[in-house]
């Protein structure tokens, strides 16, 4: 069974980059697609976006450009970074298994989430 | 971007009462591919992920209680929660994938009352 688990620096400081881990076990990040999901105090679920190993990705345009997706093959890892983050972007961070192919689906499979808290 | 309300915004049941939550989204989510409603319902507990509980608007998930069961077509969906645990108590979302990006609704809490 898949399992899923984010990691993170838990404090950002406004205007640096935000960079999640989600570590895959049970199962290879070649199959399927990967989503990034976050939870706000003021959007509540908010889905940031998704990709596959190929590179086939998208993300949420609310997020402006800021976003980078990549999946890392040989640690079995998918990462998110989000750039010039502000207090908007405090809340808890998931990974999750999109069951979708061409075009996303429902998620099946979420890590516990990581909590990420933009502050100077 | 399409818009999932749901409504209430939360809801106080008695346990082994009936549980409703609507989700309406602003443009149909029933897709001429498959003839199917993209739209799936998720259960979110404090300190946990979320859950998948119902999927394609009336398709439980593996594992999930039949006491937990999804209707509508179109724009207009229900959640149905018969016979209220205690476990149940939660927050729960609608969610679609017929465009990206995919949306959420704002969440309904159950509550026992």
């Amino acid at each position: 069974q898949v399992h899923l688990q984010e990691s993170g620096p838990g404090l950002v400081k406004p205007s640096e980059t935000l960079s999640l881990i989600c570590s895959v076990s049970g199962g290879s990040v070649d199959n399927g697609y990967w989503a990034w999901v976050r939870q706000t105090a003021t959007k509540g679920l908010e889905w940031i976006g998704r990709r596959h190993v190929t590179g086939n990705d998208v993300h949420n345009p609310s997020l402006r450009g800021r976003v980078t997706l990549s999946v890392d093959r040989a640690r079995n890892e998918i990462s998110l970074t989000i750039d010039y983050v502000t207090a908007a972007d405090t809340g808890i961070y998931y990974c999750a298994r999109d069951t979708g192919l061409v075009l996303p689906r429902w998620l099946d499979v979420w890590g516990q989430g990581t909590r990420v808290v933009v502050s100077s | 971007d399409i818009v999932m309300t749901q409504s209430p915004d939360s809801l106080a049941v008695s346990l082994g009462e009936r549980a409703t939550i609507n989700c309406k989204s602003s443009q149909s989510l029933l897709h001429r591919s498959n003839n199917r409603n993209w739209l799936a319902w998720y259960q979110l507990k404090p300190g946990q992920p979320p859950k998948l509980l119902i999927y394609w608007a009336s398709i439980r998930e593996s594992g999930v209680p039949d006491r937990f069961s999804g209707s509508g077509s179109g724009t207009d969906f229900t959640l149905t929660i018969s016979n209220l645990q205690a476990e149940d108590v939660a927050v729960y979302y609608c969610q679609q994938h017929f465009n990206t990006p995919v949306t959420f609704g704002g969440g309904t809490k159950v509550e026992i009352k």
